[in-house]
């Protein structure tokens, strides 16, 4: 079954630097990666996703990037605020529910 | 317009004691979704319904484990004989249809002790 791996598992970043999270992915099926953010006690919110067919897509300060022939996918983050303090869990699925999620990486934005 | 809501939002009980958590999705929602999250990690999934049957039930990790969504909108999911490893953070998710976004609730913190 897929294998999801996401690193690193903790990110401090100085105001206004900019943050990259990055995952790896075993099953080649795999054809949709979102994003997730999760701040404390909520559930986990989609902030970006990418599709197999596209190579990067782009909200704002927000950007994923994605290379199938590596089987990775990252996340990057530019301009970072507090606000962007969270934790961050990336996830891979053939497209449908069953969403494979990463381990998270908790980012620190140090003002 | 509210948001997927679960309740209790935390539950304490005994090892060996029955637990039921509830869902309630975002209105006109088709597709519900379980994942449990542990201590440290990503929600795992659990179980899928579209509509009111259990389209996939292959995370559910024994028997002990149960979920239903009689009407096709709320549901339940059925803890029996709890055990100290049951204890994590259950959340819910709803989408419209089964390749939408999922929208999840905040989650029932379940403690076993």
């Amino acid at each position: 079954g897929e294998n999801v791996e996401q690193h690193p598992s903790t990110l401090s970043v100085q105001e206004g630097d900019s943050a990259v999270i990055k995952c790896t992915y075993s099953d080649s099926a795999s054809n949709y990666f979102p994003w997730y953010k999760q701040e404390l006690g909520k559930g986990p919110q989609l902030i970006i996703d990418i599709r197999s067919n596209v190579g990067e897509k782009k909200d704002q300060r927000i950007a994923v990037t994605l290379n199938k022939t590596a089987k990775h996918f990252s996340l990057h983050i530019t301009e970072t605020q507090p606000e962007d303090s969270a934790v961050y869990f990336c996830a891979a699925s053939e497209g449908t529910y069953k969403y494979i999620f990463g381990t998270g990486t908790r980012l620190k934005v140090l003002a | 317009g509210a948001g997927v809501s679960q309740t209790p939002s935390n539950k304490v009980t005994e090892k060996g004691k029955y637990v039921e958590l509830r869902c309630d999705p975002i209105s006109g929602h088709t597709a519900l979704y379980w994942y449990r999250q542990s201590l440290g990690q990503g929600p795992e999934f659990l179980i899928y319904f579209q509509g009111t049957g259990a389209a996939d039930d292959s995370g559910l990790p024994n028997d002990r484990f149960f979920a239903v969504r009689p009407e096709g909108s709320v549901s339940t999911l059925k803890i029996q004989r709890t055990e100290r490893g049951d204890s994590a953070v259950y959340l819910c998710a709803s989408s419209q249809g089964h390749t939408g976004e999922l929208f999840f609730g905040e989650g029932s913190r379940l403690t076993v002790l």
